[in-house]
């Protein structure tokens, strides 16, 4: 399995929305509705901010969502705000109890 | 609150066998979760390596599985990493992360990670 391709970085001013990309396969992104997105701040462990594809967990604001379009997720953050400036990976099921995460991109809060 | 902790060596030896251990609390092993293991090398993104149910089955990235091998210990609330054979390749920040059963395909709780280089 090959990584998921992410771009590697996107920037917004606070207020503005962000879309972050993930491409993959069919088998993988495209085959299942297994996608999940995580934020990485420096030196910390990574967080999960969406599931499923766009379900968000307990206790992650609205301004995240998700969705999926063929071999390619997307990740959405709305309302832009200093605090979101992380790296962000996405993840999906590729088959056979099997894994595999995207490339990662930075977000930079201008 | 259940909450993850890695331990193990810092330096491992090229050639030879990485081992690590991720303790759980707040929680038992034993629930209807799977155990991941993940790495990420310096300066670079996230790989799974493998996980585990507290039943002992297991799964594996293709990519690593013939140098893996992951177990568990109910008695004592852990489950363990053992990678063989390590070059500076490596080199990583490893994770144990829980995949639970009402969102099987996520990762929702992560230890603090633990760096573990490979040098001589």
């Amino acid at each position: 399995q090959s990584a998921l391709t992410q771009p590697r970085s996107v920037s917004g001013s606070p207020g503005q929305s962000v879309t972050i990309s993930c491409t993959g396969t069919s088998s993988d992104v495209g085959g299942y509705n297994y996608v999940s997105w995580y934020q990485q701040h420096p030196g910390k462990a990574p967080k999960l901010m969406i599931y499923d594809v766009s379900k968000r967990p307990s206790g992650v604001p609205d301004r995240f969502s998700g969705s999926k379009s063929g071999n390619t997720a997307s990740l959405t953050i709305s309302g832009l705000q200093a605090e979101d400036e992380a790296d962000y990976y996405c993840c999906s099921y590729a088959g056979s109890y099997v894994y595999v995460f995207g490339t990662g991109t930075k977000v930079t809060v201008l | 609150q259940v909450q993850l902790q890695e331990s193990g060596p810092g330096l491992v030896k090229p050639s030879g066998t990485l081992s690590l251990t991720c303790a759980v609390s707040g929680g038992s092993i034993s629930s209807s979760n799977w155990w991941s293991w993940v790495r990420q090398p310096p300066g670079k993104g996230l790989e799974w390596i493998g996980e585990i149910y507290h039943s002992g089955s297991t799964n594996y990235n293709p990519s690593l599985k013939s140098r893996v091998t992951i177990s568990v210990d109910k008695s004592k609330n852990q489950f363990s990493l053992k990678l063989s054979s390590v070059t500076a390749a490596d080199t990583a920040v490893y994770y144990c992360a829980r995949a639970p059963s009402t969102m099987a395909n996520a990762f929702d709780i992560w230890g603090q990670g633990t760096m573990v280089t490979v040098s001589s």
